[in-house]
């Protein structure tokens, strides 16, 4: 099962901004990933955060709290190719890649 | 970045049969993952294949239900066995880079249909 939190849907407008959510089970915590799908399509990666603070990639950006054990992702200037499902995923240990996925976030970006 | 050939791409199939899906990776890696994602859910992992060794099913999966071959470091398949409509799902095969575990990159995916 699950060991992640995220919010199911969010809704926003071309330009906004919009912070994605992810709460964790501190047991067995490495590190957390985020992963955009679009319907019909595969998983891609687009960041990841082992140690607390923001890492930034270009319009989106990740931040991690594991004091918290809390993370976000971060949308920033919305386009309407980023509606989309996003995905946090957690990694155990630096040597287990296995990951453990959220149950994802649908972005629906509005004209 | 790893290119990752996933195929069929999708199959309508009866019930009882079974269904044999193959993951082609350009490069050789240590580790291939097999995801099942329900219409609509997340990504729940079924078995980590390894090269020259059984693979390794998480809980809730079986080995009668899901054989997993891995013969070689850039080759593995995945067979979904007696289905049932339950089985109706998109199935992924995903590798990791042999480095500090950061990216995971996925396969386009199978979606099928059990009638």
């Amino acid at each position: 099962g699950q060991s992640l939190e995220q919010p199911s849907e969010v809704t926003a407008v071309e330009g906004a901004i919009v912070q994605i959510n992810c709460t964790y089970q501190t047991s067995g915590f490495y590190g957390l990933s985020w992963y955009q799908q679009h319907d019909g399509g595969a998983p891609t990666f687009l960041s990841y955060n082992a140690l607390d603070g923001l890492e930034e990639t270009g319009r989106f950006s990740s931040f991690l709290s594991r004091s918290d054990s809390y993370g976000y992702l971060l949308l920033q200037e919305l386009q309407m190719k980023d509606s989309a499902s996003y995905f946090c995923a957690r990694s155990p240990s630096p040597n287990d890649y296995k990951l453990s996925f959220g149950a994802g976030t649908t972005v629906t970006v509005r004209a | 970045s790893a290119v990752i050939s996933q195929k069929p791409s999708r199959d309508i199939c009866q019930r009882g049969t079974s269904l044999t899906i193959q993951c082609q990776v350009d490069s050789q890696v240590t580790m291939m993952f097999w995801y099942r994602q329900q219409p609509g859910q997340s990504l729940t992992l079924i078995a980590t294949a390894n090269q020259g060794s059984e693979a390794t099913y998480e809980s809730g999966f079986v080995i009668d239900k899901f054989p997993i071959s891995r013969p070689n470091l850039t080759f593995s398949t995945l067979t979904v066995s007696n289905l049932s409509p339950e089985d109706s799902s998109i199935y992924l095969c995903s590798v990791e880079r042999d480095r500090p575990n950061t990216e995971a990159f996925f396969g386009q995916g199978t979606r099928l249909t059990v009638v």
